[in-house]
C-alpha cells in the first residue's frame, strides 16, 4: 500500500523560500498514470491545489501561484518536492502531499505539515 | 478556473438519519467529481470518485449521484463516525479545486 511522507520545515521567515519533500513509500514514484501532488489548508478553510507533476517530469501549477511555485521529482529517491518563492503569513497552512489520478481524484494523502510564516 | 459551491455549509441530522449533502460546478466536470471526508487533525479521505463510485473500503451507506453540474452525497443512516467535513472536488481540467465543504454536525 502506498504511503507518503512530508518533510518537516515548520517555521519559514517572510520573503524566504518554504521547501518540502514527499517521500512516498510502498510503490514506485515512476509508475505511469499518477500526479504526484502539493496540496495546502488554510486554518478552516477547504484545500487549495497547489500543482502536480509526472514521473516524466510534467508539472501543473495553479494560476495564481505559479509564479512562486516550483514541482519537481527525484525517480532515484522516490520523492517529490515543492518550492514556494517569497513566502507571506498567507503561505501560512497545513501542506499535503498526495497521488492523485486521471480517474479517481486524489486516492492517497499524506498525513500532512504544518507549515508557518513568521519572524 | 471551475467554481465549485456546496451546500448546506452545515447540516445538524441526528445518528440513524439521512444526510444529502449538495455540490455544484460552475461549469460541466463531466464525471469528473469526488468527494472527501475530513476529520479534524486528519488528511481527507477519498470516498466516492467519478461521481458515483465507492473508493476501497468505504461503506454501502455512502452513495454519490449526478453529472455535469450538479452532485449529491448521501449518507443513508449517519453513524457516529460519519460526523465531520465533507468536501467534493473536481478534476476534470486544471486547476483543480474544493468546494468550501459541509460540516455534518450533531444534531
Amino acid at each position: 500500500q502506498v504511503q507518503l511522507q512530508e518533510s518537516d520545515p515548520g517555521l519559514v521567515k517572510p520573503s524566504q523560500t518554504l521547501s518540502l519533500t514527499c517521500t512516498v513509500s510502498g510503490g514506485s514514484i515512476s509508475s505511469g498514470g499518477y500526479y504526484w501532488s502539493w496540496i495546502r489548508q488554510h486554518p478552516g478553510k477547504a484545500p487549495e491545489w497547489i500543482g502536480q507533476i509526472l514521473h516524466s517530469g510534467t508539472t501543473y501549477y495553479h494560476p495564481a501561484l505559479r509564479s512562486r511555485v516550483r514541482i519537481s521529482i527525484d525517480t532515484s529517491k522516490n520523492q517529490f518536492s515543492l518550492n514556494v518563492s517569497s513566502v507571506t503569513a498567507a503561505d501560512t497552512a497545513v501542506y499535503y502531499c498526495a497521488r492523485a489520478t486521471a480517474y479517481y481524484g486524489v486516492d492517497v494523502w499524506g498525513q500532512g505539515t504544518t507549515v508557518t510564516v513568521s519572524s | 478556473e471551475i467554481v465549485m459551491t456546496q451546500s448546506p455549509a452545515t447540516l445538524s441530522e441526528s445518528p440513524g438519519e439521512r444526510a444529502t449533502l449538495s455540490c455544484r460546478a460552475s461549469q460541466s466536470v463531466s464525471n469528473n467529481l469526488a468527494w472527501y471526508q475530513q476529520k479534524p487533525g486528519q488528511a481527507p479521505r477519498l470516498l466516492i470518485y467519478g461521481a458515483f463510485t465507492r473508493a476501497t473500503g468505504i461503506p454501502a451507506r455512502f452513495s454519490g449521484s449526478g453529472s455535469g453540474t450538479e452532485f449529491t452525497l448521501t449518507i443513508s443512516s449517519l453513524q457516529s463516525e460519519d460526523f465531520a467535513v465533507y468536501y467534493c472536488q473536481h478534476y476534470n481540467d486544471w486547476p483543480l479545486t474544493f468546494g468550501g465543504g459541509t460540516k455534518v454536525e450533531i444534531k
